[in-house]
């Protein structure tokens, strides 16, 4: 079963900032928290991962709260390009041998 | 740019056929995944494997079969395609040290069984 539950859909208009929650309320304290995208059909493209501290890089932000049971990614300036589907995974990380589950995902759409 | 290889790219099949769809990796990554995806729909887990020699079922169940005799290949079996098992095919590498640990997806199959 996926440990995460996000909102099956949002919109975003381009140039603004695109929030897109996760819950993930039974997260073990050794779980990273990663997020992928999916454009069209073509196979899901890695974005940001973390453990407990908020991360940044060239694509996104990611924001873990205190507690750790949920998480927004952030597109900062969202284009026609980030219209996609947006999977929140946890997992304990780059050591793990389970199984990597993809949920539903958050299908964003970046609004001209 | 990742550097994991799916062949071919689309397959349109007759029911029974034996059919093999093919993995390759060129990063050295001990551990693969083949998920399953329909149209629209959530990507499945099928099959992934720690390493050489090891096999291992995912959540849906599946007719196919995986090996793993060599690190950089992961390819999947169908015996008797069906047309139930028209679907994409997606196929991923991570490794377990020595980086991110995120997952490398390839271009996808998409099998057509008619």
């Amino acid at each position: 079963d996926a440990k995460t539950t996000q909102p099956t859909s949002m919109d975003c208009a381009e140039g603004r900032a695109a929030n897109l929650p996760c819950n993930h309320s039974t997260i073990s304290g050794n779980e990273y928290v990663y997020w992928y995208r999916q454009i069209h059909s073509q196979g899901p493209q890695y974005i940001i991962h973390g453990l407990k501290n908020n991360e940044t890089n060239e694509m996104a932000s990611l924001i873990i709260t205190e507690d750790r049971k949920s998480s927004t990614l952030i597109l900062p300036h969202a284009t026609l390009r980030d219209t996609a589907v947006y999977y929140c995974i946890v997992r304990v990380g780059k050591t793990s041998y389970d199984k990597v589950i993809f949920g539903p995902g958050t299908s964003l759409s970046v609004i001209p | 740019e990742a550097d994991i290889y799916q062949t071919p790219r689309y397959l349109v099949i007759g029911t029974g056929k034996k059919i093999t769809l093919e993995c390759s990796q060129t990063m050295g990554h001990d551990k693969m995944y083949w998920y399953q995806q329909d149209p629209g729909m959530e990507l499945h887990l099928i099959h992934y494997s720690y390493g050489v020699n090891s096999t291992e079922k995912g959540d849906l169940s599946s007719e196919s079969t995986v090996s793993r005799i060599r690190t950089e290949h992961f390819p999947l079996t169908l015996e008797s395609a069906r047309p139930s098992h028209t679907s994409q095919y997606l196929c991923a590498s991570s490794e377990t040290s020595g980086s991110r640990g995120e997952q490398y997806f390839g271009p996808g199959t998409r099998l057509t069984v008619t």
